[in-house]
């Protein structure tokens, strides 16, 4: 597609529920972050996956939260049991180079 | 000590003044620098990128990295109501995105 597309772009989830977040990156580009932004807070590193070398997790702020890749393309970002902190708006980017990665418009995520 | 600080404003100047947006980083590992702009409730949009000490011009937009101080600086030039957004600052080490926290800026007309 011409950008990345994230889906849905706002979710309302109550606090205990298990979310799935969406990220269609664009065709071809091999790396894709996720990110987190809270108010105030900036852009927070979740995940990165580049090709099909294992992801870098290190940013994942709990078990409760995972993130795969399938086919190089698509990726799904699981949050468990969800809890009022989580909520937050999150961002998908993808990039065929180091540079110049594009981001989607992201999930609002509210858990009540 | 964060990788990168940034003053979040808010900033509110006129049409047509000359914005200046600032922050700092910490460590100096091979790096580069990049410039995001941010409309409200849109996906952040890069703005410039750069690698080395110095100027580097597009537009309105210049991006400036001092490696002395470890500060980096985006003007715009002639601003404009559209400029209205918040501007987001990151350093890039290894495949590693440090982001500033925004400042948000206002041009009003």
């Amino acid at each position: 597609g011409a950008g990345v597309s994230q889906s849905p772009s706002n979710k309302v989830t109550e606090k205990g529920k298990d979310v799935e977040l969406r990220c269609d990156p664009i065709s071809g580009h091999t790396a894709l972050y996720w990110y987190r932004q809270s108010l105030g807070q900036g852009l927070e590193f979740l995940i990165y996956f580049q090709g099909n070398s294992a992801p870098d997790k290190s940013g994942l702020p709990s078990d409760r939260f995972s993130a795969e890749r399938t086919g190089g393309s698509v990726s799904t970002l699981t949050i468990q049991r969800t809890q009022q902190e989580d909520s937050a708006v999150y961002l998908c980017a993808s990039s065929l180079i180091p540079y110049g990665y594009t981001f989607g418009s992201g999930t609002r995520l509210t858990v009540v | 000590q964060k990788e990168v600080e940034q003053d979040p404003g808010p900033l509110s100047v006129p049409e047509g003044a000359i914005v200046s947006l600032n922050c700092t980083y910490s460590n100096s590992a091979f790096q580069y620098f990049m410039w995001y702009r941010q409309y409200s409730r849109k996906g952040p949009e890069l703005l410039m990128y750069t690698y080395s000490s110095g100027n580097k011009e597009d537009g309105r937009f210049t991006a400036q990295v001092d490696k002395s101080s470890k500060y980096i600086s985006l003007f715009i030039r002639d601003s404009q109501p559209s400029d209205s957004a918040t501007y987001l600052c990151a350093k890039v080490t290894g495949n590693q995105f440090y982001f500033g926290t925004g400042t948000s800026l206002t041009v009003i007309p």
